[in-house]
């Protein structure tokens, strides 16, 4: 398999839920990222990692929380969500050199619904 | 700090027409790169065209040209020829050269008519 890939592709989920959404990519890059994106809203930068450290954190509530096991994995752990986390939850990969042209390459997202 | 601006929410073109995807930028680096990325109703971003800031060209990918002023800090992306399956969200964003996390605009969704 190639690229960036995420599971699950769509999600309901009640507000008392914990449920995980996971995100690979096959590409060897070295920094993933987590990005939110709701209807009629800029795309919101979540979280970053670098070589599996997280080197941003852009204010997120607490009841999202990543974790980055290897520079392939990325998982975003949801917990007492709310009904304003329904969104359309992309990761994406790049190389995290800097002064260089690497582009991100996205993953097709997870749908998430919370009711 | 840096700031991507697409004015142009919306915008639509016939089929076989050239369109243009404007955007500005605002940064006081003198080294960035400008990326542009399409977004299908599917939901995923396709990485499209990308230009850095000391490229003296502007940057072409097939039917993608990238048309850069950069005394004007303008990107603007250029889609010749049209096609049915051109009709997405395009986002516009900047990477200053300190730094290996993009910015953003808005985007601009692009509906082109048969």
């Amino acid at each position: 398999e190639t690229g960036v890939t995420q599971t699950p592709r769509h999600l309901v989920m009640g507000m008392t839920n914990k449920k995980s959404l996971k995100c690979e990519q096959h590409l060897g890059h070295n920094a993933m990222y987590w990005y939110k994106q709701s209807a009629k809203k800029p795309l919101e930068l979540m979280f970053v990692y670098s070589l599996e450290e997280r080197v941003e954190n852009n204010s997120v509530p607490s009841r999202f929380s990543p974790e980055c096991p290897n520079s392939s994995h990325l998982f975003l752990h949801l917990h007492t969500l709310q009904p304003e986390d329904s969104a359309l939850y992309l990761c994406a990969s790049s190389h995290s050199a800097t002064g260089e042209r690497y582009e991100q390459y996205f993953g097709p997202g997870t749908r998430l619904t919370v009711t | 700090a840096q700031k991507i601006t697409q004015t142009q929410p919306g915008m639509f073109v016939q089929e076989k027409e050239a369109v243009t995807l404007d955007c500005t930028y605002d940064t006081s680096d003198q080294s960035y790169g400008l990326f542009w990325y399409k977004q299908p109703s599917s939901g995923e971003m396709i990485f499209l065209i990308y230009q850095g800031s000391y490229d003296e060209q502007n940057a072409t990918e097939g039917r993608y040209s990238l048309n850069f002023q950069k005394a004007r800090k303008s990107a603007n992306l250029v889609i010749s020829a049209s096609q049915l399956g051109d009709s997405a969200m395009y986002f516009c964003a900047m990477r200053d050269g300190g730094s290996y996390i993009p910015t953003f605009g808005r985007g601009t969704s692009l509906i082109v008519h048969p």
